[in-house]
């Protein structure tokens, strides 16, 4: 499998512009975690979904942010309006399972964004 | 609540030389505990993990960890550093069934 692919790799925008994240999981992968990585703030949770359905989205900093599933193989995550505070690289993440002592996630390379 | 904390953001060893990476955890029940490393640009990789079998765990890479309940400890070892080791590396927290919180991670040079 080629692991968690995630694009673009690097997003450069101008304040108020929508950005969009995609995301493809490990095939046959039932949870898929978005994760935000800052200096300030360390890595942190954001949301994740459990076969397309999101199941905590406490960690999402506001209403400007929004993460969709629309099928096993595909997830967006959306900051409309971006604001330079947003800057940080977005992980996405993917296991079998979730809570469980096999549990392990799989993360992709990430998408650095800088918000001008 | 868990919580992570690592001590030391810095940790800078020779080549050959013991790398040590601490790590505390806070959890009110029996905890599931990780190690990540990520290198430069890379996603995190599980170098890994505690799941209450033994208390001594060995990874990938030569590194082991040493679940310490008394000291609420899961310390992260490698007798021998290779130049290859100089990452960063993540200690992690899950109470069984929910979500990974992590540690602000620990920086490894690795001098020759």
């Amino acid at each position: 499998d080629a692991g968690v692919i995630q694009s673009p790799r690097h997003e450069v925008t101008e304040m108020g512009q929508e950005v969009t994240l995609r995301c493809k999981p490990i095939s046959g992968h039932d949870y898929l975690f978005w994760y935000r990585q800052t200096m300030m703030r360390g890595l942190e949770l954001l949301i994740y979904f459990n076969n397309n359905v999101p199941i905590d989205d406490s960690g999402m900093p506001e209403d400007r942010f929004s993460a969709k599933m629309p099928n096993a193989s595909f997830s967006t995550l959306k900051i409309q309006p971006s604001e330079p505070r947003d800057s940080a690289v977005y992980f996405c993440a993917s296991s079998f399972s979730f809570g469980s002592s096999t549990d392990t996630q799989y993360f992709g390379p990430g998408t650095r964004l800088t918000v001008l | 609540a868990q919580s992570v904390t690592q001590l030391g953001s810095h940790v800078s060893v020779s080549e050959g030389a013991l790398v040590l990476l601490r790590c505390n955890y806070s959890s009110s029940v029996p905890p599931y505990l990780f190690w990540y490393v990520q290198y430069p640009n890379q996603g995190l990789q599980l170098l890994l993990k505690y799941t209450s079998a033994a208390t001594l765990v060995k990874g990938i890479n030569g590194f082991e960890a040493e679940f310490k309940k008394s000291e609420t400890s899961f310390h992260l070892t490698k007798p021998s550093a290779h130049m290859s080791d100089a990452a960063e590396y993540f200690c992690a927290v899950s109470e069984r069934g929910g979500k990974l919180i992590f540690g602000q991670g620990t920086e490894l040079s690795v001098k020759p």
